[in-house]
């Protein structure tokens, strides 16, 4: 079975500066999905940013962007001028692809709780 | 405005009761999901279903039951077998290709009187 593994239970970065939160997992599939979902303190689940694996280019969504290394299996997530919004919760979460024949529900890492200083 | 609702926001059970919360999208998503989340842990699933009148296991079902009898709702009852129910719920949905990217609803809080 896969799974997904947060080593940074808590980050904390300066207001405007740049931050870098790690996620590594563990499949034998060579076709799925990786994302990034951030909950704050409200704890609606909201989507960050998605990679597909059989894409080499890194997945960018204005001030996040990813680190896929295949090879690895290490997703990183990368928030450039954080802001004090940017203050939650983030999961990284894996999902099969459909032509894996596997069950599609998402397996979730244990979260890294960021803190954004002023 | 299309999205996913939960109801209610907080939901209190007594021992021995069967306690139901409510999931209803109108994003015409085709597959609903139901998670746990306790406290400084990820999501894990309890049940999805990908079609109406057709539900799956997740991970932790013992003690949990589900019915989809209509494309937008996914209703999902804690019953009195579920013993350690106190927890965070997330419903979920998506659309049923490769590409879905699974949407969450805003939560449902279960604590036990």
């Amino acid at each position: 079975a896969q799974t997904v593994t947060q080593s940074q239970p808590e980050m904390s970065v300066q207001e405007a500066e740049t931050v870098t939160l790690s996620c590594t997992y563990d499949t034998s599939e060579s076709d799925y999905y990786l994302f990034w979902y951030k909950q704050p303190p409200s704890r609606q689940m909201i989507l960050v940013i998605r990679q597909e694996a059989y894409k080499q280019q890194n997945a960018t969504e204005n001030r996040f962007s990813v680190n896929f290394q295949k090879a690895a299996k290490s997703f990183s997530l990368k928030i450039s001028d954080s802001q004090l919004g940017d203050a939650a919760m983030y999961f990284c979460a894996y999902r099969h692809s459909i032509s894996s024949g596997s069950a599609r529900q998402l397996t979730f890492g244990s979260g890294t709780q960021l803190t954004v200083l002023p | 405005d299309g999205g996913i609702t939960q109801s209610p926001k907080y939901l209190f059970r007594k021992e021995g009761q069967n306690v139901t919360l409510s999931c209803e999208q109108n994003l015409n998503h085709d597959a609903m999901y139901w998670y746990r989340q306790d406290p400084g842990q990820g999501l894990r699933l309890i049940y999805y279903s990908q079609i109406v009148n057709d539900f799956q296991k997740g991970d932790i079902a013992e003690g949990y039951s589900v019915s989809r009898e209509k494309k937008e709702s996914f209703p999902l009852t804690v019953t009195s077998a579920q013993k350690n129910p106190t927890a965070f719920y997330l419903c979920a949905s998506s659309i049923v290709t490769d590409l879905e990217t699974q949407y969450f609803g805003p939560g449902t809080r279960l604590l036990v009187l």
